[in-house]
């Protein structure tokens, strides 16, 4: 069974810039979701959707949004990049059924600059 | 809200002898909670998990984890360590009425020396 798949594995952006990343999460998982990490503020919940409908949103500004397609991909894209948008971005997939555990794809870093 | 804590930066054990990385968490409702290691440049590595049943909880890799529900906490463990356990670990919770919002303590990077 193919893991979660993360497009592209490494970005570099220039300040006022806009980026997009993808995810195909496992197959039959229709619940996807993004975090990021930082090393001074961790790992930070971004957002899930499950359906192609956003269910959860963190505390991070209107520059991040989300969506997710019919076959469970999702892409989030940042607008207007700031340099503390610099982070390695994770995507994880699940069933959504209760105790399921989240899988991580190996992430996406991002160097604003 | 949530909340979990991982009160050490580093551990750092030599290898064979036990490991223990503490995690203490908050929640409102039943708590779900889970570890995961990450090596170097990659994504989280499921570990193992807490849903219900016995206090302890065996996973991947020979490491286990100890549910304590008065002291809201679950600590990993492993009996004897091996110089590849070194990694970053991240205890994280997930209250079982919102949604699979992850929240995760800050990480404990395990040292293991030869």
């Amino acid at each position: 069974k193919a893991g979660v798949t993360q497009t592209p594995r490494y970005l570099i952006k220039t300040r006022g810039q806009q980026v997009t990343l993808s995810c195909s999460p496992i197959s039959g998982h229709r619940s996807v979701s993004w975090y990021q990490q930082t090393p001074g503020q961790g790992l930070q919940f971004l957002f899930e959707y499950f359906s192609e409908t956003q269910r959860n949103k963190g505390n991070f500004p209107g520059r991040f949004s989300g969506r997710q397609f019919s076959n469970s991909r999702s892409e989030m894209n940042v607008s207007t990049l700031e340099l503390g948008d610099s982070a390695l971005y994770l995507c994880a997939s699940s069933s959504r059924q209760k105790g399921t555990e989240a899988f991580f794809g190996q992430g996406t870093r991002l160097t604003v600059v | 809200a949530q909340s979990v804590a991982q009160p050490e930066d580093q551990v750092n054990v030599a290898e064979g002898n036990p490991l223990t990385v503490k995690c203490t968490y908050s929640v409102s409702g039943n708590p779900y909670l889970f570890w995961y290691v990450q090596y170097p440049n990659r994504g989280l590595q499921f570990l193992l998990k807490y849903i219900t049943g016995d206090n302890l909880v065996k996973g991947s890799y020979g490491f286990e984890a100890e549910f304590n529900k008065s002291q809201t906490s679950f600590h990993l463990k492993k009996p004897s360590a091996l110089v590849s356990d070194s990694a970053l670990y991240f205890c994280a919770v997930r209250d079982n009425n919102a949604g699979n919002m992850l929240t995760f303590g800050g990480g404990t990077r395990l040292m293991v020396k030869p």
